[in-house]
């Protein structure tokens, strides 16, 4: 069955601390990977994609994802937080016709 | 500016009232999809369309109907609204091509009381 794991349901940093959200599939087709971001009270943005080639994505504001084929993973990352990434963050994986979304991780950035 | 639309923003129900959300998309795109979102449960998906006069069912669909006689526009119903349904419900829509993104709306806040 097609699913996505994240494994943090909320995460506390303080500012500047550098940030790694895990994130796992489970699909046997062709892999998109999606991350998502929803800031509160708002609907979700888009923060990045792999589709094909470098499994190192970069996407806004700083975060990036890597995706590695043997673990399953696409994890996010942010060398350094802020106060404004407090947010859901949502890892999904595209199925047949549709994206499958992980439970999201709440993220609490303390100044 | 372009995306998507969702009508209404807020709304509380009786058990047992109907009602219609109404989502509309002005950027073309063949696919819509209605996704409900709960706490610690992520999106879940509802039902989707991949094109006009089409509709499938998603993941938790029992419930609920939706119609797309328009290629704009994706309509969410409920006959019979539960309190299991109180909600917030997201529209989104993507087009057909390989490593399409979806574009989503702002929400709907369902209360069903």
């Amino acid at each position: 069955a097609q699913s996505v794991s994240q494994h943090n349901h909320h995460v506390i940093l303080s500012e500047a601390a550098s940030l790694e959200l895990g994130c796992n599939y489970s699909y046997g087709g062709t892999v998109n990977l999606f991350w998502y971001v929803q800031y509160p009270g708002q609907h979700l943005q888009l923060l990045l994609k792999y589709f094909s080639g470098d499994p190192l994505v970069k996407g806004i504001k700083g975060f990036e994802a890597e995706f590695i084929k043997s673990k399953f993973s696409f994890n996010l990352r942010k060398p350094s937080v802020q106060w404004s990434d407090t947010a859901e963050y949502f890892c999904a994986v595209r199925g047949y016709n549709k994206l499958i979304f992980g439970a999201g991780t709440r993220l609490a950035v303390h100044p | 500016n372009a995306g998507v639309t969702q009508t209404p923003k807020f709304r509380v129900l009786k058990t047992g009232q109907s009602m219609t959300l109404l989502c509309a998309q002005d950027m073309n795109h063949e696919y819509m999809y209605w996704y409900r979102q709960d706490p610690g449960m992520g999106l879940r998906l509802i039902h989707y369309s991949v094109g006009e006069g089409t509709t499938a069912k998603g993941e938790v669909p029992d419930g609920y109907n939706v119609s797309r006689l328009k290629k704009q526009n994706f309509l969410l119903g409920l006959e019979s609204a539960a309190p299991s349904q109180t909600s917030v419900y997201f529209c989104a829509s993507s087009s057909a091509r390989e490593g399409r993104s979806y574009t989503f709306g702002s929400g709907t806040r369902l209360t069903v009381v």
